[in-house]
This record gives structure tokens, sequence and C-alpha cells, in this order.
């Protein structure tokens, strides 16, 4: 099926500094997602992205959080500066429509971010 | 808003058998209701769903039942296999694909 990589898979990073994770949807698809998965806890959304501009985010898409996807390339979540309480695994997924009725969305494997 | 409460941390059925996962949610304004399954290392590969303007819905071996009066939905895998073992997650969304999702399901098949 359909598949979204997500690079890297580990990333450990001092606090204070930037950070940037890394999406590469399915081709064909126009919508863009980050979720947040502390460990042993729900899997929470963070944010959604379509046309260049964010649509919807959660509380936990703080000031330090930013999304973007210059010229089709990665679609990319930015934390600037890092917080302990950062570390989590970070899924990026991708639906091909968004609309009044809600589309697949296709997962990544995840990236596990540790914040030291 | 939404919260979705998977009631099985664990579940462990044997080979052949019939494995039931439920969930519950609170928003009445959910409409739609996913499920996918996570293999150790992996990333969520979903696995069916149902909309609220049906109350069953079946794919081969997996079947979803909805009760929107009770606000519970359950994912049926009939026929176990050992691939079958994995953790499911459920999941609720009312709109533009924001999902909320339950606490995860480990489902172990024994042979």
């Amino acid at each position: 099926g359909p598949k979204v990589l997500q690079i890297p898979s580990h990333q450990i990073i001092d606090m204070g500094q930037m950070v940037t994770l890394n999406c590469d949807p399915v081709s064909n698809h126009l919508y863009f997602y980050w979720y947040k998965q502390i460990l042993g806890q729900q899997m929470e959304f963070l944010v959604n992205f379509y046309n260049g501009k964010v649509m919807e985010k959660s509380k936990l898409f703080k000031d330090q959080f930013s999304v973007e996807r210059p010229d089709g390339s990665y679609f990319t979540l930015k934390i600037q500066p890092t917080a302990l309480e950062d570390s989590a695994v970070y899924f990026c997924a991708s639906s091909p429509r968004l609309g009044g009725v809600a589309e697949t969305l296709y997962f990544g494997s995840g990236t596990r971010l540790t914040v030291l | 808003g939404e919260k979705v409460e998977q009631h099985e941390s664990t579940l462990s059925v044997r080979e052949g058998d019939s494995a039931v996962i439920n969930c519950t949610y609170t928003d009445t304004a959910s409409s739609y209701f996913p499920w996918y399954k996570q293999e150790a290392g992996k990333g969520l590969h979903f696995v069916i769903d149902i909309r609220s303007n049906v109350d069953r819905k079946q794919s081969q071996r997996l079947i979803v039942l909805l009760d929107k009066k009770a606000k519970r939905f359950s994912l049926h895998i009939t026929a176990t296999q050992p691939e079958d073992s994995a953790i499911y997650f459920c999941a609720a969304s009312m709109r533009y694909n924001v999902l909320y999702f339950g606490s995860g399901t480990k489902l172990t098949v024994e042979p």
C-alpha cells in the first residue's frame, strides 16, 4: 500500500537545540499531519497542513513548533528550541483529500526524539 | 474534546478463535471510526474503518460494529492467525481528519 517515510527513525538532541523531523508523504497526497506519542500514552494530534497552511492545530502544538513543505519536498516539523517534554515518537501521516468526509490517513513509522 | 477509551490493554487468544476489541467515545459529533494495526518497530497500518451512516462493516476476517446510542464501536477478528498479533488502535474523528486515538490493545495470537 501507500508508504509514508520518516527520516530519521531516531534522533537524540540536547535541550535547547533545534531539531527538524522529515516526512516524505505519499506522492499524490495533499494533506499532511503530525501526531505525537509519549511512551506509554495515547497518540495525540498536533497539526494538519494543506496548501502551504496550517489548517488546525492542537494545544500540544506549542509556539516552538512549526511545519512547512517547501516546493513539494519533505513535510517537516521543526522544534526550536527543544524541551525535555518534547521527547516522544512523532508520527507523520498523509491523506489524499480532506473534506466533510474523513479520509484514510497513511502513517509513517515514526521518529523517536530524545531530548537530553 | 473527544476522548476515546480502549477497554482491553492486552488480549490473548488461540489461533482460530475470534478476538474482540472494544472502544467507547464521548462526543456524539464523531462520525468516522478507523482502526489501525501496529507491528513491532513499524508505523500504523490502516486496517478498516466505519462511518456513522452504517452500523456494521466487514472486510474479509475483520468486522467493525458501531453502536451510536451507546457510543461504542468494536473490532472483531475472526479465525485469528499468528500474523494478527500486533497492537491495535481505535480512533474517532469528527472533522478534518483529527483523529482521537485509544491507548491500544496488544493482541497475541497463540499457535
